[in-house]
């Protein structure tokens, strides 16, 4: 049974960086057919797909709309990957899951429980 | 980047009965177009992708149906744990979308 869990603080202070870290049991994250994902929901709000890392290389895909502010990274040894967001606002808040997509369907199979990120002073 | 519109944005109806939620993508996307349901205070769960295909584990109950810009997804016999939130998904191409979301509530 895959599982995948967030880690990381909960409160992040405005214009600093916001990391996150998903563990991932049951599965590997260097395999193939397989996107590691973030995805964020703010309070009351809807879903927004942030990016993902694939392959053994570490290719990654990026929403455009978080410019130059993300990054996502893998690390097989522990088998977790992780969210770097820098210069955050109070928009950033929200709900950070991290997700594993398929490619045999291309859809979130599978998804951490979320972690609240509150972005204040 | 392809918009995803849903509606409508709430519905009420009643344990069993059927309702059906529509989805509509800016663009063609084929049939790259996932149903995801969530409850509060949880992830949300695949039920249907590629626009028709259900998802392992998920009562039959539930459906997919269309291809191009428009698709619907449907729930007859409504149970009790049907009341949630629904989501359609595009995965033709990054950046992913999501529909802005249906509210499923109970008449």
């Amino acid at each position: 049974q895959v599982q995948l869990q967030e880690s990381g603080p909960g409160l992040v202070k405005p214009s600093e960086t916001l990391s996150l870290t998903c563990t991932v049991s049951g599965a590997s994250v260097s395999s193939g057919g397989h996107h590691w994902t973030w995805i964020r929901q703010p309070p009351g709000k809807g879903l927004e797909w942030i990016g993902y890392i694939y392959d053994d290389s570490g290719n990654t895909d990026y929403n455009p709309s978080f410019e130059s502010r993300v990054t996502i990274s893998g690390d097989p040894s522990k088998n977790q990957f992780s969210l770097s967001l820098t210069s955050v606002t109070a928009a950033d808040t929200a709900l950070y899951f991290c997700a594993r997509g398929v490619t045999s369907g291309w859809n979130f199979d599978c998804w951490g429980q979320g972690t609240l990120v509150t972005v204040s002073s | 980047d392809i918009q995803m519109t849903q509606s409508p944005s709430s519905l009420s109806a009643s344990v069993g009965g059927r309702v059906t939620i529509t989805c509509r993508a800016s663009q063609n996307i084929f049939k790259y177009l996932n149903w995801y349901q969530q409850k509060p205070g949880k992830a949300p769960k695949v039920l249907i992708y590629a626009a028709s295909s259900l998802q392992s584990g998920v009562p039959s109950r539930f459906s997919g149906s269309g291809s191009g810009t428009d698709f619907t997804l449907s729930i007859s016999s409504l149970q009790p744990e049907d009341f949630a939130i629904y989501y359609c998904q595009q995965s033709h191409s990054t950046p992913y979308s999501f529909g802005q979301g249906t509210k499923l509530e109970v008449k």
